[in-house]
């Protein structure tokens, strides 16, 4: 059955450090999205994307952030400059389509530690 | 007010009984509805999702919604220890995005 994977599975760094949380989206969807979860916290949406742009992102996806598609598999979440705060679960999602009632199929997510 | 609200938990319920898990929403365009089973550590895995008034089952899990209440529940039948968990109500708008309420943690006890 396809899935959705993410590298890493968890990922430690320092404050003020760049990081990037890659996600192979199933391969015939369309439409990706990032969410966090801070931990003890409720699921929180980011941004969604939609060809090789942004639809639409939340106040949490400042100018610190950015999402790209470098090549047809992958969709990466950059954060440029880490902050203690940024520690957190992410995760990537992907649907085959942007209609509200398709199903968002989650990857296992990336723990994020910034210290 | 929070977009979406879930019963405050945790939620304990012997093992074959019913539980039952609640959610409002504040925006009356919400199309779309979804529960989420998430175990600590997990991603959240999708068990229901319904779109229209009435009850909608599957299996031991019964969703069901009333958008002039703005509400929507999940039933879960018989329950079993493995249904232990967090159980999350999400609701979708346009273009996908969910919006999440914090969760109900529920515990079957054996």
């Amino acid at each position: 059955e396809p899935e959705v994977t993410q590298t890493p599975s968890h990922q430690v760094t320092q404050m003020g450090q760049e990081v990037i949380l890659r996600c192979v989206p199933i391969s015939n969807h369309l439409y990706f999205y990032w969410y966090r979860q801070i931990l003890g916290q409720k699921v929180e949406f980011l941004v969604s994307f939609y060809n090789n742009e942004i639809s639409e992102k939340s106040e949490i996806f400042d100018d610190q952030f950015s999402v790209e598609r470098p090549d047809g598999s992958n969709f990466t979440l950059k954060i440029r400059s880490t902050k203690l705060e940024d520690s957190a679960m992410y995760f990537c999602a992907s649907t085959n389509s942007g209609s509200m009632y398709n199903e968002q199929f989650f990857g296992p997510g990336t723990r994020l530690t910034v210290l | 007010q929070k977009e979406v609200e879930q019963n405050s938990g945790p939620l304990s319920v012997p093992e074959g009984a019913i539980a039952s898990l609640n959610c409002t929403y504040s925006d009356r365009v919400s199309q779309s509805f979804f529960w989420y089973r998430q175990y600590s550590g997990k991603s959240p895995e999708l068990i229901m999702s319904i779109y229209s008034n009435g009850d909608k089952e599957d299996g031991r899990f019964t969703a069901q919604l009333n958008k002039a209440s703005q509400y929507v529940s999940l039933l879960i039948r018989d329950s079993q220890p493995s249904d232990s968990a967090t159980y999350l109500c999400a609701v979708t708008t346009n273009a996908g995005k969910s919006t999440f309420g914090d969760g109900t943690t529920l515990t079957v006890k054996p």
